[in-house]
């Protein structure tokens, strides 16, 4: 298994523009992240999802559109990158434990994250 | 929602030596507290985690206690080695049931620390 998956490594975006970063991986996680990373901040949850078809926003949703049309793939989308998006992105996946009230999910799964610049 | 608090920020030892990084939370309702490793370019990878129902988890090396009273828990990594330098990041994880009965989560992390082993 390749695990999760992200392109691009790196990017860098004027002010304004718009771009997509992209998401998939092979476990068949029914759950996926988007987190953001930034110095001394620790990891901030941007959106999730439960599952195809579902999302829901986190922490820090402004600024960011995501969409989950296969159990694969979870795209993150900046319609208007401002600088303060400039950051690293890591995407996510885990099972959940179903049944169980006092369950957690599985361990997360990270990809090796984008590096986004916005100037 | 839940407040991860993790010191130290920076963190530098000489190799054979223990490291100590301790960690808070804020929500009595978290159960599940995972810490991650995270390598120069790479995404963060779950290296040990312990749930609320023990106080102590050992794997070789690595330990992790937890103090549910005091909503505290701590990583101890005994006889350091360079290759153990990295950003350790702590994470909290709160339980949220959704009507169909299916429990998830979303992990809120502390800010990390920089782990530094000299040799």
């Amino acid at each position: 298994n390749a695990g999760v998956t992200q392109t691009p490594k790196f990017r860098i975006l004027k002010i304004g523009q718009s771009m997509t970063l992209q998401c998939t991986q092979d476990m068949n996680h029914n759950y996926m992240y988007w987190y953001r990373q930034d110095p001394g901040m620790g990891l901030k949850l941007i959106y999730y999802s439960v599952g195809a078809g579902i999302t829901d926003k986190g922490e820090v949703p402004n600024g960011y559109n995501v969409s989950r049309s296969t159990t694969e793939d979870f795209p993150l989308r900046l319609e208007l990158a401002a600088p303060s998006q400039t950051s690293v992105y890591f995407c996510a996946s885990s099972y959940p434990n179903r049944g169980r009230s006092n369950a957690s999910n599985s361990p997360l799964h990270f990809g090796n994250g984008t590096r986004l610049t916005v100037t | 929602g839940e407040n991860v608090e993790q010191h130290p920020s920076t963190l530098s030892v000489q190799e054979g030596d223990s490291a100590v990084i301790k960690c808070t939370y804020s929500d009595s309702a978290s159960n599940y507290f995972p810490w991650y490793k995270q390598e120069l370019g790479k995404g963060p990878q779950l290296i040990i985690d312990i749930r609320s129902n023990v106080g102590e988890k050992k794997d070789q090396r690595i330990a992790v206690t937890l103090n549910k009273t005091a909503k505290h828990f701590s990583l101890h990594i005994t006889e350091t080695q360079p290759e153990d330098s990295a950003v350790y990041f702590c994470a909290a994880h709160p339980i949220t049931t959704n009507a169909g009965g299916t429990s998830y989560g979303k992990l809120t992390f502390g800010q990390g620390t920089i782990l530094t082993v000299h040799p």
